[in-house]
């Protein structure tokens, strides 16, 4: 069946810190990837996605690229904030329609200390 | 335009007894999605519906079941009450305009079973 695989947490960085949150997959076909962000005490949201090969997703100085010949979807940022701190789950989606079932990571817990 | 949801935000029960948490989709969405987050299992896809049809379903035991109104409102009813049923319950909603909408999240009812 279809698997997340995330970086283990939780990561710990100074303020205007290079990120790397590293992520790869299991699925059969082409399916969607996703970065979902949680704030303590919220639900999830949104961060970026990326529906096909080579794709690169984008929001708020977060990047991620679709690679298929790895099977991965690493989330990178060049100068994290405190702000930045929260839980990170990346997810994927079959690309059928009628199948909106996400399949999750177990999340990374990301901790800025200024 | 309101987000997605979800009432209550806090709720208590006890072992045996049912449960019914609600979830109002964003305004013109009509499939809703529901999964549990627990800090041993993760976020697990629980059911989908889609204009008041179940279209998918994760392995959750019967006890776990939902429905779907023809306003696109859903409920999702637990049954005989466990300890494990202790979570973040969490929906969400898509537009299913074109083939790979973004699902938005509610903020999650948070269920704890004495």
């Amino acid at each position: 069946g279809d698997s997340v695989t995330q970086m283990e947490g939780p990561v710990t960085l100074s303020e205007e810190a290079f990120l790397t949150i590293n992520c790869t997959y299991t699925a059969t076909g082409y399916p969607s990837l996703f970065w979902y962000v949680q704030y303590p005490g919220e639900g999830l949201q949104l961060l970026l996605k990326a529906t096909k090969a080579d794709d690169k997703g984008s929001n708020k100085g977060f990047e991620a690229t679709y690679r298929k010949e790895t099977t991965s979807f690493h989330l990178e940022k060049g100068s994290v904030q405190v702000s930045d701190s929260a839980v990170y789950f990346c997810a994927l989606r079959r690309t059928n329609f009628g199948n909106e079932k996400l399949t999750f990571g177990t999340g990374t817990r990301l901790t800025i200390i200024p | 335009k309101a987000g997605v949801t979800q009432t209550p935000r806090y709720l208590i029960k006890t072992r045996g007894q049912q449960v019914t948490l609600s979830c109002s989709p964003i305004s013109g969405h009509r499939s809703v999605s529901w999964y549990q987050q627990t800090p041993g299992q993760g976020l697990q896809f629980l059911f989908e519906y889609f204009s008041e049809t179940q279209r998918n379903k994760g392995n959750f035991p019967g006890r776990f079941s939902g429905r779907q109104f023809s306003n696109s409102r859903s409920e999702m009813n637990v049954s005989t009450l466990e300890l494990g049923d202790s979570a973040l319950y969490l929906c969400a909603s898509s537009s299913l305009t074109g083939q790979m909408e973004t699902q938005y999240f509610g903020p999650g009812t948070r269920l704890l079973v004495l």
